[in-house]
C-alpha cells in the first residue's frame, strides 16, 4: 500500500523556521518527481514547490520562492520543505503529494498524503 | 483570483448529470497542457478523478469523465449520488509562472 506521512507542522512565530517531512512507502521513491500542495483556511489548493527524482530539477510557487527550499533523500524515502521567514499567509494545511513521473512535466499527483498543519501567528 | 476559472459551485438532484467547467488561457490549457481533476473533502488527502484529460484512474467509477478543447476543460458526473458531495478542482501546468496551478475549486451540493 502506497502510503505519505507529512510531519513536523506546528505554531510557529511570523518570521522563524520550520522544517515539513514527508516520510513514504509503498512505491520505488526514486522513480517519482514528489511535490508540496498547500491548503489555506477556507482557500483552495495552492502549489508550493516540486523536485525531480534525482534532485536536478526544483520549482517554487511565486508566493515561496526565495524563502521556501524543497529537498529529498532517496535513501530514506523522505521528502523536506525547509520554510524560513515564515509569515501569516503561509498558514495552511501542507500536503505531500507523489507525481506521475519523475520528472516534472506537469503529470497529475497521487496519491496525496493526509497533510501536517503549519500556523504562523504571534 | 485562480490561474484556472471554475464555477464556485454547483448543483444537482440525485440521479442527474452535473458538469464543472475549468477555463485557463494560452499558457496553460491553451499551451497544450494537461488538465486533472481531484476530488477534495476538506481536511483529507485530495484524490485524483480524471488525469491527462480523459484517463479515470482504477477505482473511479465511469459516471465521471473529463473533456479538453482549446482552452478549457470540463468534469462531467452522471447518474449523481449522495455521496459525490465534495470539492471538485481542476489542475494543470502554466508555462508564464513555471509551476503548477489550480482552479478555485467547485462545490458540488447534491440535492
Amino acid at each position: 500500500e502506497v502510503q505519505l506521512v507529512e510531519s513536523g507542522g506546528g505554531l510557529v512565530q511570523p518570521g522563524r523556521s520550520l522544517r515539513l517531512s514527508c516520510a513514504v512507502s509503498g512505491f520505488t521513491f526514486d522513480d517519482y518527481a514528489m511535490h508540496w500542495v498547500r491548503q489555506a483556511p477556507g482557500k483552495g489548493l495552492e502549489w508550493v514547490s516540486g523536485i525531480s527524482w534525482n534532485s536536478g530539477s526544483r520549482g517554487y510557487a511565486d508566493s515561496v520562492k526565495g524563502r521556501f527550499t524543497i529537498s529529498r533523500d532517496n535513501g530514506k524515502n523522505s521528502l523536506y520543505l525547509q520554510m524560513n521567514s515564515l509569515k501569516p499567509e503561509d498558514t495552511a494545511l501542507y500536503y505531500c503529494a507523489k507525481d506521475g513521473s519523475g520528472v516534472l512535466v506537469g503529470n497529475w499527483f497521487d496519491p496525496w498524503g493526509q497533510g501536517t498543519l503549519v500556523t504562523v501567528s504571534s | 483570483q485562480s490561474v484556472l476559472t471554475q464555477p464556485p459551485s454547483v448543483s444537482g438532484a440525485p440521479g442527474q448529470r452535473v458538469t464543472i467547467s475549468c477555463t485557463g488561457s494560452s499558457s496553460n490549457l491553451g499551451a497544450g497542457y494537461d488538465v486533472h481533476w481531484y476530488r477534495h473533502l476538506r481536511g483529507t488527502a485530495p484524490k485524483v478523478l480524471i488525469y491527462t484529460n480523459t484517463n479515470r484512474p482504477s477505482g473511479v467509477p465511469d459516471r465521471f469523465s473529463g473533456s479538453k478543447s482549446g482552452t478549457s476543460a470540463s468534469l462531467a458526473i452522471t447518474g449523481l449520488q449522495a455521496e459525490d458531495e465534495a470539492e471538485y478542482y481542476c489542475q494543470s501546468y502554466d508555462s508564464s509562472l513555471r509551476g503548477w496551478v489550480f482552479g478555485g475549486g467547485t462545490k458540488l451540493t447534491v440535492l
